[in-house]
């Protein structure tokens, strides 16, 4: 099976510019979830989808959003971008729930904010 | 509110010697817990998991993780560290929502 793809890999905006990330999760899995990884807070939840619904929320300003598509692809935007939005930004794809659960982690986009 | 704390921003272990990392938790009710290591440039990879039961857990690459209730700690460990062990190392718990560590950087010296 092919595994989590984030497109694109690397990405340079300026502050001001929106932007949009994608997550093709692994085929079979219908839920997603990101986070934002930076050197001095670690991994940092924003989101989870499970099946084009919203399931969860991290403490994100609303310039963060997101969204899931029917073949479970998730895309995840940032508006106005600040230069503190200069992260990581992982995506997960999950397999099973509760006990059994598993994430399976995309190399990530790597944004930067000038 | 569920949180999980790494207190060491890094470790340093000479190869060959055991090593631990560190990891505390708060949740309500009972935990699901996960180690996961991230080499550079790589996205994280799945160590190993407390669901219940036994609280030694065993994973990947020879790792294990002692679950204490008591102390609220789910440290994770391996008897002899090999170099290609150093790496960026994350601790989740599990609760509505999986919430990770700031991250140990553990440096295995040859």
């Amino acid at each position: 099976k092919a595994g989590v793809t984030q497109t694109p890999r690397y990405l340079i905006k300026t502050r001001g510019q929106q932007v949009t990330l994608s997550c093709s999760p692994i085929s079979g899995h219908r839920s997603v979830s990101w986070y934002q990884q930076t050197p001095g807070q670690g991994l940092q939840f924003l989101f989870e989808y499970f099946s084009e619904t919203q399931r969860n929320k991290g403490n994100f300003p609303g310039r963060f959003s997101g969204r899931q598509f029917s073949n479970s692809r998730s895309e995840m935007n940032v508006s106005t971008l600040e230069l503190g939005d200069s992260a990581l930004y992982l995506c997960a794809s999950i397999l099973g729930q509760g006990p059994g659960e598993k994430l399976f982690f995309g190399s990530g986009t790597q944004l930067s904010v000038l | 509110a569920q949180s999980v704390a790494q207190p060491e921003d890094q470790v340093n272990v000479a190869e060959g010697n055991p090593l631990t990392v560190k990891c505390t938790y708060s949740v309500s009710g009972n935990p699901y817990l996960f180690w996961y290591v991230q080499y550079p440039n790589r996205g994280l990879q799945f160590l190993l998991k407390y669901i219940t039961g036994d609280n030694l857990v065993k994973g990947s690459y020879g790792f294990e993780a002692e679950f204490n209730k008591s102390q609220t700690s789910f440290h994770l460990k391996k008897p002899s560290a090999l170099v290609s062990d150093s790496a960026l190392y994350f601790c989740a718990v599990r609760d509505d929502k999986i919430i990770f560590g700031k991250g140990t950087r553990l440096h295995i010296l040859p």
